[in-house]
């Protein structure tokens, strides 16, 4: 079946503008991550959508980025008042629930660069 | 709060020659999953292999394999008749059983492939 997708694949702001980034997880996939990446550092964790139990957003940066989960199923990642250092790689992976840890499936990303 | 280091920024290895790439962590759990991925510039990210940590047998993959020394809290990647598509990013992550399975990444090691 059909992989995580994310859109849009690339975007380029300019600083002070909000941005929208898209996620559609795998379908039957109940959970949902969204991870930043920056040039030449590994992913970082903002937060985590699981059925209808409220997220955990623990790893988000700032008070300027947000998300929410539509239906159980497309998130959106808004970064408000874009900075340049919000320039990463936003990458979304789902899982399948399942008695113990089960694979995170991540998207392509969206690359964003705040200028 | 759990960290995974990558000790090798970039590693080099000749065609069809082995590689082994090193990764520690730091946790006070004694349950918990271990996975490398492989990042190639597509930026989309393959799981290579996943290791449970109550499980004492190393885990395989075709020509991937780890050495999984739970008490010296190692994990590294073993690489066998390497291939030209092998060369990309690898991700080791730690993966927390506690709420929300989030993963920790380590800041990743750049592996290139010699023809």
């Amino acid at each position: 079946g059909a992989g995580v997708s994310q859109s849009p694949s690339n975007k380029v702001t300019e600083k002070g503008k909000d941005v929208e980034l898209r996620c559609d997880p795998i379908s039957g996939h109940t959970a949902l991550y969204w991870y930043r990446q920056s040039l030449g550092q590994g992913l970082e964790f903002l937060i985590y959508f699981q059925g209808n139990s409220a997220p955990d957003k623990s790893g988000l940066p700032s008070d300027r980025f947000s998300a929410e989960r539509t239906g159980g199923s497309v998130s959106t990642l808004t970064i408000q008042r874009t900075q340049q250092e919000d320039s990463a790689v936003y990458l979304c992976a789902s899982r399948a629930l399942g008695g113990r840890q089960e694979t995170q499936y991540f998207g392509p990303g969206t690359r964003l660069l705040v200028l | 709060a759990q960290t995974v280091t990558q000790s090798q920024p970039e590693m080099s290895v000749q065609e069809a020659e082995t590689v082994t790439l090193s990764c520690t962590y730091d946790t006070s759990e004694s349950d918990y999953y271990l996975f490398w991925y492989k990042q190639p510039p597509s930026r989309q990210m393959i799981l290579v292999i996943r290791q449970e940590a109550y499980k004492q047998q190393n885990a395989t993959e075709n020509r991937f394999s780890v050495n999984f020394q739970k008490a010296a809290k190692s994990f590294s990647l073993k690489i066998s008749d390497s291939q030209l598509g092998d060369a990309a990013m690898y991700f080791c992550a730690y993966g927390t059983m506690e709420y929300g399975n989030k993963l920790v990444f380590g800041a990743g090691t750049i592996l290139r492939v010699k023809s």
